[in-house]
């Protein structure tokens, strides 16, 4: 069975703080990972996904076979990463999303 | 806008009508997604066409659930006989087999 968990469901950083938001996954195969941000009022839209190996908006996510993990990570966090983050695991066929974790970085 | 649409953005029920929603992929996409998002959750998925042929159906999609993509384009999903625990956003997604998946603004039904 595909499941991603995001443990945190709030996060709160200041400006300029670095930022981590924790995801773990389970499943058997082979995972490809996804990192969706929904800003206010606006649609889920995709962040990164892993097999691309590149920074978005200055954040990265290594995915971590050993410990099932694929963390979001900035290293200065900006007022305008505020949004709700959402892990998301495509395993055979469809796309399992975790519960997600609202960021907000304060000024 | 090429992007996903949904059709009707919101939608107010009584309990036990039935409500049809409609998804506009974007085009020469061939698979085509329903999720269902409540309030402090993430999407959970309910079913997968690729093209016209449903390939997948979660056991949230209980039978009084059914989703159809009759000429592999646009999609419906309708919920028959409302509850009050169907109030949620219903977002519909699309993507090429194996890229990216993008997704609708939504449609909030609210059982009343």
């Amino acid at each position: 069975a595909q499941r991603v968990t995001q443990p945190e469901k709030l996060l709160s950083v200041f400006k300029g703080a670095p930022v981590e938001l924790k995801c773990n996954y389970s499943y058997s195969g082979s995972p490809e990972l996804f990192w969706y941000v929904q800003y206010s009022r606006q649609r889920l839209q995709l962040l990164l996904r892993h097999i691309s190996r590149e920074s978005i908006k200055g954040f990265t996510a290594d995915l971590n076979k050993g410990e099932t993990s694929f963390h979001l990570k900035k290293p200065f966090a900006q007022e305008e990463d505020s949004a709700m983050y959402y892990c998301a695991l495509r395993g055979d066929n469809d796309m399992r999303f975790g519960a997600g974790t609202r960021l907000t970085v304060k000024p | 806008d090429t992007g996903v649409s949904q059709d009707p953005r919101h939608k107010i029920t009584k309990r036990g009508q039935n409500v049809t929603f409609r998804c506009d992929p974007i085009s020469e996409h061939n698979r085509l997604y329903w999720y269902r998002q409540t309030l402090g959750q993430g999407p959970e998925f309910l079913t997968y066409f690729q093209n016209e042929a449903q390939l997948e159906k979660s056991r949230l999609l209980s039978d009084r659930f059914s989703a159809e993509r009759p000429k592999g384009s646009f999609s419906t999903l309708e919920i028959q006989r409302t509850e009050q625990g169907d109030s949620a956003m219903y977002l519909c997604a699309s993507s090429v087999r194996g890229n990216t998946i993008y997704f609708g603004e939504g449609s909030w039904l609210t059982v009343v």
